[in-house]
């Protein structure tokens, strides 16, 4: 088990539904960040959050819409995706600030499958 | 600009010592980590370094070379289970980001 936890785990839409991931974590820490991974691939950057603030924007395509309701959670809006879209949504949090050397903490991933 | 470079693959031996490196050229420098990652799950911490020099931690070891832009892991008697990638990743200046470079499949034989 890990300290962050993302839900569903796996998840099947089509290109027209609108569906949400979210991720949770109860270790402080005030940076929190969602990433994408393809098979065989690192993970890929998409959205920073620090201090619920948005500071980092990977150049995403507005189908995906990031929200920090609180310190503790982060969710990801998805809408009206591609097939390409289709991969490992990982949620990663961390300690932060010039200095901190504390590692991410990663979520188990959502798997998202687009029909 | 930021750029990672690892081996794509590595074959070793069970009970063996395996060495991954890890070279960087990134904007800024706040650190090097190394993630392990079994396929279909999350990445795993395992290690990390800030200055120059070992860090051991039981089977496993990393080093740092700041001015050679130079990481390695270290993989001391292998398990099976170790068959992974290993992904080092670098912190940049502003503590934000972590910049993954490409991972190196390891695979542990008998």
């Amino acid at each position: 088990d890990t300290e962050v936890t993302q839900t569903p785990k796996h998840l099947v839409m089509g290109m027209t539904n609108k569906k949400s991931l979210k991720c949770e974590q109860h270790m402080g820490h005030r940076a929190m960040y969602w990433y994408k991974q393809k098979a065989k691939k690192p993970p890929e950057l998409m959205f920073v959050y620090s201090y619920e603030k948005l500071s980092i924007n990977e150049s995403v395509p507005s189908r995906f819409s990031p929200e920090c309701p609180n310190s503790s959670l982060l969710n990801l809006h998805l809408h009206a995706l591609q097939p390409e879209d289709s991969a490992l949504y990982l949620c990663a949090s961390s300690q932060t600030g010039v200095g901190i050397n504390q590692p991410q903490h990663f979520g188990d991933g959502t798997r998202l499958s687009i029909l | 600009g930021q750029n990672i470079d690892q081996p794509t693959e590595m074959t070793a031996t069970e009970g063996a010592i395996v060495q991954i490196n890890c070279t960087y050229q990134t904007s800024g420098f706040n650190g090097l980590f190394w993630y392990q990652q079994h396929a279909g799950e999350a990445p795993t911490f395992l290690s990390y370094n800030v200055l120059d020099g070992l860090e051991e931690k039981g089977r496993f070891s990393s080093f740092l070379s700041r001015s050679k832009g130079y990481s390695y892991l270290l993989l001391k008697e292998l398990q099976m289970k170790d068959s992974a990638s290993y992904l080092c990743a670098v912190r940049d200046n502003y503590g934000q980001n972590f910049v993954f470079g490409p991972g190196t499949r390891l695979s542990v034989l008998p």
